[in-house]
């Protein structure tokens, strides 16, 4: 039982670069979310996931697309990656107590 | 949306010692969550309180959820090395979503 998994761990961009963070969870949980870590400002959602085939935006959705088209898989998508874009992502899933959710170990990328 | 504000933004202590830190918000929140993130890591979920007025131990870990449920409070007793890392407070808002405080961080000297 690994949890919540994330591929990559690391990743450097260039401006404009387009790229794929893939979350996977084998917890069958129903909810899934990314987030963005930067320093000082904990941790802001990005998108979430209700259920296999729904998305919905949150507080920071801007320059990000997502995907669930298999429930046990999150994607989030950067289409054009700018330097704002620098950050610690992190995946998360929660089952039917949905607020307790369990994270993974974190994509760092750095746009440049 | 909401925003919580976590005290002390960091903190530096001798082992052995216990800590406080606290979490207040504007607005209410139902649930309150309690995470631990260490280096290199993600958030890692450590007690989770769910009625105003609950009080939840995990080890040397307690946390009470505040009665004004504006609020929260988490005390490490007797702290250890592997205490070190950075606590971050969350709120439940709406049905499906999390708000995070800034996070405190701990530092021991042993």
């Amino acid at each position: 039982n690994a949890g919540v998994t994330q591929t990559p761990k690391f990743r450097v961009l260039k401006t404009g670069q387009s790229m794929t963070l893939l979350c996977a969870q084998d917890m069958n949980h129903e909810y899934m979310y990314w987030y963005r870590q930067d320093p000082g400002m904990g941790l802001r959602l990005i998108h979430y996931s209700v259920g296999e085939g729904t998305t919905a935006k949150g507080e920071v959705p801007d320059g990000y697309n997502v995907s669930r088209l298999k429930k046990q898989n999150f994607l989030l998508g950067l289409e054009s990656a700018a330097p704002s874009q620098t950050s610690v992502y992190f995946c998360a899933s929660s089952g039917d107590s949905f607020y307790e959710q369990y994270f993974g170990p974190g994509t760092r990328l750095t746009v440049t | 949306g909401q925003q919580l504000n976590q005290s002390p933004q960091s903190m530096f202590i001798q082992e052995g010692e216990d800590v406080s830190m606290n979490c207040t918000s504007s607005s209410i929140f139902n649930t309150w969550l309690w995470y631990k993130q260490e280096p290199g890591e993600g958030p890692v979920l450590l007690i989770a309180l769910y009625k105003a007025g609950e009080l939840t131990s995990n080890g040397r870990l307690t946390a009470q959820f505040g009665i004004t449920r504006k609020d929260s409070f988490l005390n490490i007793s007797a702290s250890i090395p592997s205490d070190v890392g950075i606590y971050f407070c969350a709120g439940r808002e709406g049905a499906q979503k999390l708000v995070f405080g800034q996070g405190t961080r701990l530092t021991i000297n042993p």
